[in-house]
């Protein structure tokens, strides 16, 4: 069975900063997609962005970009310039064709003004 | 975001009463799935549909059970409410399935006495 692992419980970061939230997968799968998904106060899932495993270049949006290394299986986010609504509970998750959707535990990331 | 709404937002039950939870989503997904989050779980699939008619369990699906009769709607229902179902409830919905990006509701606090 899949497994995602987030190892972060909790990150902070100054506003303005850059900060990396980490995620590891294991698969035996070769063609996947992974996300990364923020969950605010509000309780709401909102999908932040999204890699698919056959693409060698990285996914950004915006300020936030990921650094996908397949062979290590791993897929970190980095979020440029922080602001204070960034702060959210984020989750990593893994899907494939023969799989349904599995997520991390979760970072809980905290900006400071 | 897709649109979709879940009833209610938050519902206190006792032990051993039938509950309901309701997802209504516009956006004509054929996808539909509901998953509950806990403290040091992340998210868990409970059940989900790949369309009318048609529904599968997921990895937590012991107490619960759904119906899907027409595109729009997925209820969850718990038939005898447990303390143990005391937990954040989300539908989620896709237009196509396997890697297509879920995207989710509000969210439903339940809490089971």
């Amino acid at each position: 069975a899949q497994t995602v692992t987030q190892s972060q419980p909790e990150m902070s970061v100054q506003e303005a900063e850059t900060v990396t939230l980490s995620c590891t997968y294991d698969t035996s799968e070769s063609d996947y997609y992974l996300f990364w998904y923020k969950q605010p106060p509000s309780r709401q899932m909102i999908l932040v962005i999204r890699q698919e495993a056959y693409k060698q270049q990285n996914a950004t949006e915006n300020r936030f970009s990921v650094n996908f290394q397949k062979a290590a299986k791993s897929f970190s986010l980095k979020i440029s310039d922080s602001q204070l609504g960034d702060a959210a509970m984020y989750f990593c998750a893994y899907r494939s064709s023969g799989s349904r959707l599995t997520f991390g535990e979760g970072t809980q990331l905290t900006v400071n003004p | 975001d897709a649109g979709i709404t879940q009833s209610p937002r938050h519902k206190v039950t006792e032990t051993g009463t039938p509950v309901t939870l309701r997802c209504h989503q516009t956006e004509n997904h054929r996808y539909m799935y509901w998953y509950r989050q806990d403290p040091g779980h992340g998210l868990r699939l409970i059940h989900y549909s790949y369309g009318v008619q048609d529904t599968n369990k997921g990895e937590v699906s012991d107490g619960y059970s759904v119906s899907r009769s027409n595109t729009e709607d997925l209820p969850l229902t718990l038939e005898s409410a447990a303390s143990s179902q005391t937990s954040v409830y989300f539908c989620a919905s896709s237009v196509a399935g396997a890697t297509d990006t879920q995207y989710f509701g509000p969210g439903t606090r339940l809490t089971v006495l």
